[in-house]
Order: C-alpha cells, then sequence, then structure tokens
C-alpha cells in the first residue's frame, strides 16, 4: 500500500528560528494535505496541495509539493511558540476515501 | 471546533469487554471515517462510509471491529472482546469531498 515517511521525527527551536519538515513518497501522489496535532488535540486541517511544483503560504507557513509530486515540505518562519505540536503529512487514494498519514513531526518551541 | 463530535471522549475497559463509540460528523457531510492513533503514530485508517454504505475498510480493522452508519448521518464502531492491544485514540472525521474533518477522538484504555 501506499506510504508516506516524514522526518525529521523530533524538532527543537529557539522561539524565532526556522523549522522545516519534509513528507517523501515512492509513488506519485494525487495531492498531500497537511495537518497540526496539538498536544492533546486532534489532528487539524492545514492545506492540500495538488498541482505538481504548487506553494502556498499560509502566514509564517509555506507549503511546498515536489515537481515529481513524491514529496512535499512544510516550512515555518520564524517560529513561535504557538507553533508547538506535531505537523503530519498525509495522501489520499486517489479516491478521496482515505488518508495514509506520515509518522509526523513533533515540534517543540524554546521560548 | 471543527464541528465532529465524538462520544465517549474517554472509556476505560477491561479486557474482554465489549465497547461502542459513537461520532456525529459535520451535518452536511456524507462522508465519514474512522482512524485509530497510538501515542506517537499519525492516524491509521480504519474504515469509510459514503452516506450509509461502507466502502472501504482496512486490514487492520479485525473481525472484532464493526462500525455501522445506518442512517448515513452518526456512525459507531464497536469493539468486541476488547484487548489491550486496542488501547488507542480513535478518531473520527468527516468530509463533503477530501478535506477531512477531525473530532476530538475517544481514547479507550484497556485493562
Amino acid at each position: 500500500g501506499q506510504q508516506v515517511m516524514q522526518i525529521p521525527q523530533y524538532q527543537h527551536v529557539q522561539e524565532g528560528e526556522d523549522f522545516t519538515t519534509y513528507c517523501n513518497s515512492s509513488t506519485t501522489l494525487s495531492n498531500i494535505q497537511w495537518y497540526k496535532q496539538r498536544p492533546g488535540g486532534h489532528p487539524v486541517f492545514l492545506i492540500q496541495l495538488v498541482k505538481s511544483g504548487e506553494v502556498k503560504k499560509q502566514k509564517r507557513l509555506t507549503f511546498q509539493f515536489g515537481e515529481a509530486k513524491k514529496n512535499s515540505s512544510l516550512h515555518i518562519t520564524a517560529t513561535q511558540t504557538t507553533d508547538v505540536g506535531t505537523y503530519f503529512c498525509a495522501a489520499d487514494n486517489n479516491a478521496g476515501n482515505m488518508l495514509t498519514f506520515g509518522g509526523g513531526t513533533r515540534l517543540m518551541v524554546k521560548p | 471546533d471543527t464541528g465532529v463530535s465524538q462520544d465517549p471522549r474517554h472509556k476505560i475497559t477491561k479486557r474482554g469487554q465489549n465497547v461502542t463509540f459513537r461520532c456525529d460528523p459535520i451535518s452536511e457531510h456524507n462522508r465519514l471515517y474512522w482512524y485509530r492513533q497510538t501515542l506517537g503514530q499519525g492516524p491509521e485508517f480504519l474504515t469509510y462510509f459514503q452516506n450509509e454504505a461502507q466502502l472501504e475498510k482496512s486490514r487492520l480493522l479485525s473481525d472484532r471491529f464493526s462500525a455501522e452508519r445506518p442512517k448515513g448521518s452518526f456512525s459507531t464502531l464497536e469493539i468486541q472482546r476488547t484487548e489491550q492491544g486496542d488501547s488507542a485514540m480513535y478518531l473520527c472525521a468527516s468530509s463533503l469531498k477530501y478535506t477531512q474533518y477531525f473530532g476530538p477522538g475517544t481514547r479507550l484504555t484497556v485493562l
């Protein structure tokens, strides 16, 4: 079945530093979704990328979809303590009826 | 608040007992999903409904697990003869198309 790998597993940063998490698949993806899960919370949808090479921004967050549609990244500029949580990428199975999640990157921000 | 509600939020049970969880999706969403999440991992897909039809089931869903969505609105997930390995967070999500909105989850502890 479809698998998505995410690195790193954990990242500690000082507040104000940048952060990036990477998502890779061995197969071409129809789209990639990103979710954020706060400690003790549930996954919250952030964005969906569909087009090859697509770049989308949400304030300090920049999302990219690779040209080959096999990888994606999420970059946070100037992290804040409110960015703490686990960031997951997820790929759907082309039919939109199931998501395969990566293992997540847990971000910790030191004030 | 995504609008998806789950009940109960926590369940502690003894090994061998049956448990049932309920999910109420966002009202206009025809798609409903169940996932399981263990500590430090991403959510794992269990099953998917479109309206009242169960269209997809993961191999993770053993014979002890059954899910229903009788009127195409709320859904129930039942686990029979619970085992300690069933301890996890059970997440429900709903969608109109591809973006999935997650509920707060039911945390199951099997003693």
